[in-house]
């Protein structure tokens, strides 16, 4: 199984600030990789596809790089709907997500 | 505007089975361009992806669970089906079904249930 681990467990940021959350495989996962936002009691939001193609409706500041086993998320100007958990999950084989970063208000 | 509903026990017994269905509105669940998922978070914790199927009725599943799981999917009511056997506390999880795109995009999930807990206790 393709362990993906994401760093930092949280992360705080001021509004209006840039946020970068890791998101590392433990093999390769090609650009196999999207990410995901989770509010609270609700489902996750499919945020990025293939390591750095926006979903539908997603805001451009949010972007996605990497490839192979390092990824990045970057969310430009944070604003207050971003505060949120985080996933990074990989389709290379099967699937599997991270354990979440929490983008709280510092 | 495509919805979709979870719906099936809250509680389930140890060493039974978990039965949910996932009823689609808004589309049909017969288009060849998606596949239905279900998807579960452990309380206060991360996502797995259990599996899913295409209208067609072709299955793939998460190996750790393949032993205990069957996904199944009934066009002429435009629903899909979890049965998980076996079940323990471990098995206790908000429970998700959710679209899923194909591979041009990433087999990414975009709309999803509301979610249902699902708890395994006696």
């Amino acid at each position: 199984e393709i362990v993906m681990t994401q760093s930092p467990a949280t992360l705080s940021v001021s509004p209006g600030e840039r946020a970068t959350l890791s998101c590392r495989a433990s093999q390769s996962v090609s650009s196999n990789l999207a990410w995901y936002q989770q509010k609270p009691g609700q489902a996750p939001r499919l945020l990025i596809y293939g390591a750095s193609t926006r979903a539908t409706g997603i805001p451009a500041r949010f972007s996605g790089s990497g490839s192979g086993t390092e990824f990045t998320l970057t969310i430009s100007s944070l604003q207050s709907e971003d505060f949120a958990v985080y996933y990074c999950q990989q389709y290379n084989n099967w699937r599997t997500f991270g354990q979440g970063t929490k983008v709280e208000v510092k | 505007q495509v919805q979709l509903q979870e719906s099936g026990p809250g509680l389930v017994k140890p060493s039974q089975t978990l039965s949910l269905t996932c009823t689609v509105s808004g589309g049909s669940i017969s288009s060849g361009d998606y596949y239905w998922s279900w998807i579960r978070q452990h309380p206060g914790k991360g996502l797995e992806w259990i599996g899913y199927i295409y209208y067609s009725g072709s299955t793939y599943y998460n190996p750790s669970l393949k032993s205990r799981l069957s996904i199944s999917v009934d066009t002429s009511k435009n629903q899909f089906s979890l049965n998980l056997r076996s079940v323990t506390a471990a098995d206790t999880a908000v429970y998700y079904c959710a679209r899923q795109l194909g591979y041009s995009y990433g087999y990414g999930l975009d709309y999803w249930g509301q979610g249902t807990l699902v708890t395994v206790s006696s």
